[in-house]
């Protein structure tokens, strides 16, 4: 079993509606958690981390469901620029080592 | 954020050629520095932990003798890929972590290797 798994997708979305997409992960003592954004043939950077309570940014919510072990990614609104790669990643408790989900693929279509 | 650059972008080499890849962190100065690997098609597999001064420590399966990482000062970190095939052929990219940053990384812009 994959330490962070999501759907690759694609998920073809119309512009303006809203998509929502999980990863799960298998070690219960994940302390961090965040979504990347990738382009293709770019490096990964940044969307938000990921909180206990869930957080919000602009479009994008992000829930933590750590019974479960799951996080989601929400986008409102979506944007023909939200097209890319997301990327789940889940930092362990030792270190800095950082583990990617295989990146769940958004489409937004006109 | 935090800037990380990497040189070259892209690499074309021939089977049995070494290869060397730098990343600099531009704006901080990164005590650890990490090599990941991104075949076509998937995520990012962490290759090694570069530390300033020290040995690298690889992942499981990476091997140490074939990708050679030397972090000698606290801005850059060089890859070499040693007697390179084809199936070493990917993306190649690095990130660092500046040392008031806990929970991000920044990513160089990666070099595409491609070995005929």
């Amino acid at each position: 079993r994959k330490e962070v798994e999501q759907d690759p997708g694609p998920f073809n979305v119309p512009e303006g509606a809203t998509v929502a997409f999980n990863c799960t992960y298998s070690n219960s003592a994940s302390q961090s958690f965040f979504w990347y954004r990738q382009d293709c043939r770019k490096e990964p950077k940044l969307l938000m981390s990921v909180y206990s309570s869930g957080n919000e940014d602009g479009r994008f919510t992000a829930q933590l469901n750590r019974a479960s072990q799951y996080i989601s990614l929400l986008i409102r609104d979506s944007k023909l620029s939200d097209s890319a790669t997301y990327l789940c990643v889940v930092r362990q408790a030792a270190g800095n080592k950082l583990t990617f989900g295989g990146g769940t693929r958004v489409l937004v279509k006109p | 954020g935090a800037v990380v650059s990497q040189h070259p972008s892209r690499v074309i080499c021939k089977s049995g050629t070494s290869v060397k890849i730098e990343c600099r962190s531009l704006d901080f100065q990164a005590t650890t520095m990490f090599w990941y690997r991104q075949f076509p098609k998937q995520s990012l597999m962490l290759m090694a932990t570069s530390n300033e001064g020290s040995k690298a420590t690889y992942e499981q399966g990476v091997e140490k003798d074939k990708f050679l990482i030397n972090h000698a000062s606290l801005t850059l970190s060089t890859l070499t890929v040693t007697s390179a095939h084809p199936e070493d052929s990917s993306f190649y990219i690095c990130s660092g972590r500046p040392p008031t940053v806990y929970n991000e990384q920044f990513f160089g812009p990666g070099t595409r290797l491609t070995v005929l």
